[in-house]
Order: structure tokens, then sequence, then C-alpha cells
């Protein structure tokens, strides 16, 4: 199983803040690589897959990088709407997810 | 637009079998898996397994042994069925839909999951 570990777990941060969340693979995921934002009671909304490239009607202040085994989403200024928790998924051998990156107010 | 609705039962006893329904609106079944997911309370995400248009599966395998996951595409609609279910299987259960962008040697073809269902609380309880 390929497990993927995200870091920080919690993020304390203001409105208009650059934001850098961290995903890394236990083996080399190529660039098979999404990820996610859930607000509490919803259900998870695609933000970026193929580690970088934007999903369709996705703010541009979302953007990720990164291939094998480290990637991450950026958030070049965190807007009152982004305050919700992030996942990073891979799908180079069936799907894995990471446990999840809460963005909080400071 | 595409929309995905789920439904089933949401509480049930041990080993009891748990049945879910996705109704898929607006969108094509063919080039696509569709996937169930599932969220234990205040956890995080567990893919459980997919299957195409023409029915052919992937399960994640640490659930292979109770999962079967089938779909009737003339009702527009895919199912999850879970046995044996114990306290552990509570969660929170999803549907979702994943783009085919590629087929692997072993003819996997992993996804990431661009449309969801609202999501099915079950609670597993004695």
């Amino acid at each position: 199983d390929i497990q993927m570990t995200q870091s920080p777990s919690t993020l304390s941060t203001s409105v208009g803040d650059r934001v850098t969340i961290t995903c890394r693979a236990s083996q080399s995921v190529g660039s098979w690589l999404a990820w996610y934002q859930q607000k509490p009671g919803k259900a998870p909304k695609l933000l970026i897959y193929k580690a970088s490239t934007l999903y369709s009607g996705v703010p541009s202040r979302f953007s990720g990088s990164g291939s094998g085994t480290e990637f991450t989403l950026t958030i070049s200024s965190l807007q009152p709407d982004d305050f919700a928790i992030y996942y990073c998924q891979q799908y180079n051998t069936y799907s894995t997810f990471g446990q999840g990156t809460k963005v909080e107010i400071k | 637009q595409v929309q995905l609705q789920q439904w089933g039962a949401g509480l049930l006893k041990p080993p009891e079998t748990l049945s879910l329904i996705c109704a898929v609106y607006g969108g094509s079944f063919n080039g696509y898996y569709w996937s169930w997911i599932r969220q234990p309370p205040g956890k995080g995400l567990e893919w459980i397994g997919d299957i195409n248009h023409s029915g052919s599966t992937n399960y994640n395998p640490s659930l292979k042994s109770r999962v079967t996951i089938s779909i009737d595409t003339s009702k527009n609609h895919f199912s999850l069925n879970l046995s044996s279910v114990t306290a552990a299987d509570t969660a929170v259960y999803y549907c979702a839909r994943g783009p085919v962008s590629r087929i692997t040697i072993s003819g996997v073809a992993p996804v990431y999951f661009d449309y969801w269902g609202q999501g099915t609380l079950v609670t597993v309880s004695s």
C-alpha cells in the first residue's frame, strides 16, 4: 500500500496569508496526485489533479506542484471561504488519501 | 450538470449487510470509474472500490473480502454492498465519479474524483 502523509496536521493562519501544505508519498506516485477541500458536513471538492492541473472553476489562488514522492498545495492569498480541511490523494496505484490538513483561523 | 444522489439504510446491526445506491444524473457512464469512499466520524477518507460501465471492478485489498460493487446502466445507478458490518464500519459513505485518464499494465484505471454524492451516514450498533 502507498501511504500518504500530510504536514502540518493543523495550520493556524489569517486571511491574506500564503499557505503551503505538503503531502509525501511512501513511494513514487509520479504525477498522479489530487487535492481536495472539505468543509464540515459536505463532500470533498476537487481542487487540483495530476499534481498541478487546476480543476475547472477553482480559483487561481490555488496551485499544486511536485512529482514522485513530494507534493505541495499552495494558496497564494487565503480567503475567508478557504478555511477547511485539505486532503491529498494518490491515484498511481488504486487510491489512498492523506490524513488531512485543517486550515483554521489564527 | 452531473449529479450523484445516493441513498440507503442508515442504521445497521452487526453482522448485517450495508447496501447503498448511487444514482447518476446528467452524464454518461462511459469513460469513468464509479467509486465508493468512506469517512469515519472525525477521520480521513478511505477508498472502498470502483466499477466501470462494463462491470469491471477494483477493490481496496483491506475490504475486498466483504465488498461487492455492481452497476445497472439501464437504471443509471451503481451500488455498494458491504457484508458482515461491525462498529468499525460506521462512517459517512460517499459515491463519486472518476475520469479515466490511463490504464496501468495490470489493467487497473486509478482515478481522481470530480463529482461526489451528498454522503450517507451509516451507523453500526448492536
